[in-house]
């Protein structure tokens, strides 16, 4: 079935150092997201993007993150700088019709980030 | 704000016996939820396992059902007869119908063993 791939699976970098996770969507999707999820905790929104802009974001995409995806190439998620609390497993998804319209999201494995 | 609470950590079943993951929500946005339960098989990215868009219907796929309670507020996730290859983590999960795309809110998850 359609796939989403997130390279790397495991990214270690230091506190305030700048990261850039990569999302491979699915190819004719046209809306994307990123979730978060801390060890131990539930998987939370962060944003999701459509038409190049950024719809909606939550309380967890804080100034020091942004997405974008240039030229329908990957869709990324840098966080500039990064802090202890960034540490957690981060989330790609797509899907080709908004979720209010009950259409599944396609996820990919997960970026571990390790903020040392 | 919605959330979403299911049965915690981890549940052990032997193969061939029957299995039933609560989840209960909290939604506040107008109207009702859409109510989702997804599934992460090892090794595999978290995929759609069923749907339910409208009050008292039921879902299923691969022998699985949930039946949305809506005087209950209760999505349980339940099979009469699991098997080996089951064992993998579930995740409740409901849309917000007050956001423009529909984030997603997750439970926590719950780790499904089955013994052979």
């Amino acid at each position: 079935g359609p796939k989403v791939l997130q390279i790397p699976s495991h990214q270690i970098i230091d506190m305030g150092q700048m990261v850039t996770l990569n999302c491979d969507p699915v190819s004719n999707h046209l809306y994307f997201y990123w979730y978060k999820q801390i060890l131990g905790q539930q998987m939370e929104f962060l944003v999701n993007f459509y038409n190049g802009k950024v719809m909606e974001k939550s309380k967890l995409f804080k100034d020091q993150f942004s997405v974008e995806r240039p030229d329908g190439s990957y869709f990324t998620l840098k966080i500039q700088p990064t802090a202890l609390e960034d540490s957690a497993v981060y989330f790609c998804a797509s899907s080709l019709v908004g979720v209010i319209s009950n259409e599944r999201l396609f996820f990919g494995h997960g970026t571990k980030l390790s903020v040392l | 704000g919605d959330s979403v609470t299911q049965t915690e950590g981890q549940v052990t079943v032997s193969e061939s016996k029957s299995l039933i993951i609560n989840c209960t929500y909290s939604a506040t946005s107008i109207g009702y939820p859409n109510l989702f339960w997804y599934v992460r098989y090892p090794g595999e990215g978290l995929q759609l396992l069923l749907k339910v868009i409208t009050a008292g219907q039921k879902g299923s796929s691969r022998g699985f059902e949930a039946t949305y309670n809506k005087e209950a507020t209760s999505f349980h996730l339940q099979k009469a007869s699991v098997q080996e290859s089951d064992s993998a983590v579930y995740y409740c999960a409901l849309s917000d119908r007050g956001s423009a795309l529909g984030r997603l809110h997750f439970g926590a998850g719950t780790q499904l063993i089955v013994i052979p």
